[in-house]
């Protein structure tokens, strides 16, 4: 299966703490994504880093990508309460034009 | 307008009914989703449509019948629906079905089948 795998499943910290979450997949990719879910609702796109691209800052946010390892990470410094949600990564497998999503990480910032 | 729209929010239905899931877009995306996702579970994949035909069928039982009246519009048609189609229904869209779009997702309709 495509489907990436994210770890931790689930992860609790402070606010003001970095946040680190992560991706790996099994096949090659063009792109990979991070989405965010609010409880129960829909996703909200987060960044897109392609696959010959190895890092990528949006505002707090912070994307790594190793194709050599097929895996990915998403930083989120100076956590807020805001930030509670799970997050996924979504991965194309090349020539699929497809996203699958992977398990995702449910975050959880304490005030 | 960078917004992706369903209704209903909620739906609860038997298994005999018929019933149906609609989505609109207004932002000239030419690509349209749905997804399928129970809880603390990923989004998994249902339907692509590409302007306006039928481009991905993730084996999907024909119980869900998608429709795509229109580049704005996309419903998802249910009948004889089980328990285990229970989960939430998510609609997204996209500029085009090329890889390396971003997505809009919209609230989704969380169903229930009885």
């Amino acid at each position: 299966s495509q489907q990436g795998e994210e770890d931790p499943q689930a992860l609790s910290i402070q606010e003001g703490e970095n946040a680190t979450m992560n991706c790996s997949y099994k096949t090659s990719i063009n792109n990979l994504q991070w989405y965010r879910q609010n409880s129960g609702r829909g996703l909200v796109h987060l960044i897109l880093i392609r696959s010959n691209e190895r890092e990528k800052h949006s505002g707090r946010l912070r994307v790594t990508l190793d194709t050599s390892k097929k895996s990915s990470s998403l930083l989120i410094t100076a956590s807020r309460a805001a930030d509670t949600a799970s997050y996924f990564c979504a991965t194309d497998a090349s020539g699929t034009y497809k996203y699958i999503f992977g398990t995702g990480t449910r975050l959880k910032v304490l005030a | 307008d960078t917004e992706v729209t369903q209704t209903p929010k909620h739906l609860v239905m038997g298994m005999t009914n018929k019933k149906s899931l609609k989505c609109e877009q207004h932002m000239g995306h030419r690509a349209m989703y749905w997804y399928k996702q129970k809880a603390k579970k990923p989004p998994e994949l249902m339907f692509v449509y590409s302007y306006e035909k039928l481009s991905i069928n993730e084996s999907v039982p024909s119980r869900f019948s998608p429709e795509c009246p229109n580049s704005s519009l996309l419903n998802l048609h249910l009948h004889a629906l089980q328990p285990e189609d229970s989960a939430l229904y998510l609609c997204a869209s996209s500029q085009d079905r090329v890889v390396g779009n971003e997505q809009f997702f919209g609230p989704g309709t969380r169903l229930t089948v009885l």
